[in-house]
């Protein structure tokens, strides 16, 4: 089972911040929060993965709270494009390979 | 584009007949992964490789059901007699096994979609 919570649907304007939440309350000291996303009909596209330190690359922002009980994953600057479900996962930092467990994730759905 | 390719993109098939899906993954990553999605739901776990080595297979996968990775490249997902609840998106993913990174990031392929009439 997924060990994450997160809204089944979300709205935001074209070009403002898109923040999706998730909730990990369970997590564990080893595990890592990756985010991917969903586009209709393709496959699902690697965003970013945290620890505990905020992360971000050109596609995001990652902020995971002290307590490692929730994170946000922030799209500065929403587009049309970033309409998409958006998957939420926890995953041990273990050196073997572990797959990855979907939820139901959050649609997001950018207005223009 | 040297990303995961999927093919066919699209399958449909009568009930009873046999399908094969090929997974190319990204070259030198060598770790494979096979994920199944139905509508309205996330990918679900199915099966991986590290190199040629089958690790570890899901409870859905079921005996009609076998994947190959002979050489530890491409990989191969085998669907005998298939039936109506096969229905899905067959997704490939791949990763790369390291000495210094401890966590590995799966990267996807566009999937295969298979219709069973």
């Amino acid at each position: 089972d997924a060990k994450t919570t997160q809204p089944p649907s979300m709205d935001c304007a074209e070009g403002r911040a898109a923040n999706l939440p998730c909730n990990h309350s369970t997590i564990s000291g080893n595990e890592y929060v990756y985010w991917y996303r969903q586009i209709h009909s393709q496959g699902p596209q690697y965003i970013i993965h945290g620890l505990k330190n905020n992360e971000t690359n050109e596609m995001a922002s990652l902020i995971i709270t002290e307590d490692r009980k929730s994170s946000t994953l922030i799209l500065p600057h929403a587009t049309l494009r970033d309409t998409a479900v958006y998957y939420c996962i926890v995953r041990p930092s273990l050196q073997g390979a572990q797959k990855l467990v979907f939820g139901q994730g959050t649609r997001l759905t950018i207005n223009p | 584009d040297t990303g995961v390719s999927q093919d066919p993109r699209h399958k449909i098939t009568k009930r009873g007949q046999n399908v094969t899906f090929r997974c190319d993954p990204i070259s030198e990553h060598n770790r494979l992964y096979w994920y199944r999605q139905t509508l309205g739901q996330g990918p679900e776990f199915l099966t991986y490789f590290q190199n040629e080595a089958q690790l570890e297979k899901s409870r859905l996968l079921s005996d009609r059901f076998s994947a190959e990775r002979p050489k530890g490249s491409f990989s191969t997902l085998e669907i005998q007699r298939t039936e109506q609840g096969d229905s899905a998106m067959y997704l490939c993913a791949s990763s790369s096994q390291s000495t210094t990174v401890i966590t590995d990031t799966q990267y996807f392929g566009p999937g295969t979609r298979l219709t069973v009439l």
